[in-house]
């Protein structure tokens, strides 16, 4: 599986933007980029996926290199229930539900002050 | 999206003995996997569980230790067999959603071997 490296742990404000970032050098074309968040005590929660373009949903933003080899999470504006770990994993496009186990390193975990 | 739901949230075991922690979805769906998480740690995959054949383990985990059970496509059960302190952990299950998008996952089993 192709690795990814996340910051260890960031901080952010209540109410501001946070952009988590990613590096992902070795991807290859079939590659999605999956993140997901854990919060406190909780299994991992699906956030947000991408190719090639920039992806918006409820929960968050995801931008997208040219080059594909990073990306950046994007939480418009942190709340007190963001904090989590933040994970960014590569999942292989190719070979349907078997290529769905996830491979998850450290993340990043987030706290949000008050 | 899925729900999946785990049994029991969390037990404190003797060493020795062995649990059983079952993992049910509300949806059918083709794989289902399970996950480690030691304290402090990110998630490790210990296996793939197919409907009808046997389960496909990663490196370093086998079936005499983590024998699972997957008799149709809602429902399995993975067992954490003569368990030792070391075992203590979380246990999480997952399985992907029809269009293979995203994964849900169950909230966990949290062990504890004393």
């Amino acid at each position: 599986d192709a690795k990814t490296t996340q910051p260890n742990s960031m901080e952010s404000n209540e109410e501001e933007p946070v952009h988590l970032p990613c590096n992902h050098s070795t991807i290859s074309g079939t590659d999605y980029i999956h993140w997901y968040r854990q919060l406190p005590s909780q299994g991992p929660e699906y956030v947000i996926h991408g190719l090639t373009s920039n992806v918006n949903n409820r929960m968050a933003s995801l931008a997208i290199a040219e080059d594909r080899k990073s990306s950046t999470l994007i939480l418009h504006r942190a709340t007190l229930r963001d904090a989590a770990v933040y994970y960014c994993i590569l999942r292989d496009g190719a070979g349907g539900g078997s290529n769905y186990k996830l491979t998850f390193g450290k993340g990043t975990l987030l706290t949000v002050n008050p | 999206s899925a729900v999946i739901s785990q049994k029991p949230s969390r037990d404190i075991c003797q060493r020795g003995t062995s649990l059983t922690i079952q993992c049910q979805v509300d949806s059918q769906v083709t794989m289902m996997f399970w996950y480690r998480q030691q304290p402090g740690q990110s998630l490790t995959l210990i296996a793939t569980a197919n409907q009808g054949s046997e389960a496909t383990y990663e490196s370093g985990f086998v079936i005499d230790k983590f024998p699972i059970s997957r008799p149709n496509l809602t429902f399995s059960t993975l067992t954490v067999s003569n368990m030792s302190p070391e075992d203590s952990s979380i246990y999480l299950c997952s399985g992907p959603e029809q269009l293979n998008t995203e994964a849900f996952f169950g909230q966990g089993t949290r062990l504890t071997v004393v």
